[in-house]
């Protein structure tokens, strides 16, 4: 069960822009921001961006991470076909003393 | 390089217990956490709890309280994830995952857990 929310779906035509969202509480997102992973079928999920909205070495500069309150986002701008994916959120969450995760958004490149 | 290497594919019985190992090389094993998540197929991912290989201090997420066993052996740098009381709903892909929270994230190639009678 998820304890993050993300749409199930976003779609979006190429070169255009996505703004994936994730919502929690004060405990989870609103305190300690989220991590986000993009998941190719088959495939372990990949780091895309860590706490504080920082972007691991590799990532392309094309996404971003950002936080307001208890929404976190990731904005994936000239959407290309590789971004096509499954991407989730997660969050370390104070109260639980537990990561939290979304249940995934699957992005369609159009 | 940074490498983690897990067993192999798994089939157990209900009621059964299944001990998962993530071997480490490229790094200083006693370094980073190693977190385990797993995922069922067609499912999101499921955090089970953290290990640090260092103090072999340990954290379990509610859910797995009692039943997972999360240990290491440093001279070996490797890491062990054992699930017991085994349920058909248990059976999934079993990661482990280096440093979660930070820059040195990286998950190991997953071990898939089929729990079948």
């Amino acid at each position: 069960q998820a304890g993050l929310t993300q749409p199930p779906s976003v779609s979006k035509g190429l070169r255009q822009t996505a703004t994936l969202t994730c919502t929690g509480n004060g405990n989870n997102v609103g305190n300690e921001g989220a991590v986000w992973l993009q998941q190719h079928q088959g495939h372990p999920p990949k780091l895309l961006s860590y706490r504080n909205n920082n972007r691991p070495s590799g990532i392309s500069e094309r996404l971003s991470a950002s936080r307001s309150g208890n929404t976190a986002a990731l904005t994936i701008s000239g959407l290309q076909p590789e971004d096509e994916g499954d991407y989730y959120c997660s969050a370390w969450d104070n109260s639980l003393r537990a990561w939290v995760f979304g249940g995934g958004t699957t992005l369609t490149v159009l | 390089q940074v490498q983690l290497v897990q067993s192999g594919a798994e089939v157990k019985k209900p009621g059964a217990s299944v001990k998962v190992s993530c071997k480490a090389s490229g790094y200083t094993f006693t370094s980073f956490d190693i977190n385990w998540v797993r995922q069922a197929t067609g499912q999101g991912l499921e955090w089970m709890g953290w290990m640090h290989p260092n103090s072999g201090s340990t954290g379990y997420a509610q859910k797995f309280q009692g039943r997972v066993s999360m240990t290491r052996d440093t001279s070996t740098s490797t890491a062990y994830m054992e699930l017991s009381s085994l349920r058909s709903e248990d059976t999934a892909v079993y990661y482990c995952v280096r440093d979660y929270s930070g820059n040195s994230h990286y998950w190991g190639p997953g071990t898939l857990v089929t729990v079948s009678s």
